[in-house]
């Protein structure tokens, strides 16, 4: 099984810094999945990606395979930026495993 | 369209009562799931269908049960509840399954569920 790491599991950032997470698995994978959960709200992809760099506003996201190290970015954080972001990456087809998120804060 | 729609929202439980959370989408999705997600744990998968008749078994199944009678419906019934099964319950949906390599998936709001 895959193992799935996350960091760092808690990060607290000033409005407008530069945010960086890390996500590390242990076995080769073929897509890797970030997601974005707001407080008490549900679940949302944000990017699918299997090499290289997506980006979608704000948000970047990269991977490196040969690594197996995948990183989230966030440029110029606003508080509404504030929610858990989460890892997951393939196992065997239709299963997904998830890492345990990083809770982020973006302070005012 | 509505995406994912789960019901209900919030549900408190005695031990050993039954129900059944509702997990509906319209996107005409073949793959249809539950994860639960638990204080200092990631997601994990309860059961799964690839399609109308189809259902397996993921990382954590027991004390549940499901059945896919429709594309579109996917219950998660306890029949028994426990204090263990105490949790945020999560739907989730995507075009075939395919989530290892190339789908994004769908989510539903979730449920909180608390068994006393």
């Amino acid at each position: 099984k895959n193992e799935v790491e996350q960091s760092p599991q808690n990060l607290t950032a000033q409005e407008g810094e530069f945010i960086t997470i890390n996500c590390s698995y242990s076995v080769g994978i073929s897509a890797l999945h970030w997601l974005q959960q707001h407080p008490g709200g549900g679940i949302v992809s944000l990017f699918m990606l299997s090499s290289g760099k997506k980006k979608h506003g704000r948000l970047i996201a990269t991977i490196n395979i040969q690594e197996k190290h995948s990183s989230l970015h966030i440029t110029a954080s606003h508080p509404r930026d504030s929610a858990v972001y989460i890892c997951a990456v393939g196992g065997s087809n239709y299963k997904l495993t998830f890492g345990k998120g990083t809770l982020l804060t973006v302070n005012p | 369209n509505a995406g994912v729609t789960q019901t209900p929202k919030f549900q408190v439980l005695k031990t050993g009562q039954s129900m059944t959370l509702q997990c509906a989408q319209d996107m005409n999705h073949e793959y249809m799931s539950w994860y639960r997600q638990d204080p200092g744990m990631g997601l994990r998968l309860i059961h799964y269908s690839v399609g109308a008749g189809i259902t397996d078994q993921g990382e954590v199944p027991n004390g549940y049960n499901v059945s896919r009678s429709t594309t579109e419906d996917f219950p998660l019934r306890l029949l028994s509840a426990a204090p263990s099964q105490t949790s945020v319950y999560f739907c989730a949906s995507s075009y075939s399954g395919h989530v290892a390599t190339n789908e994004k998936l769908f989510f539903g709001s979730g449920t909180q569920l608390s068994v006393l």
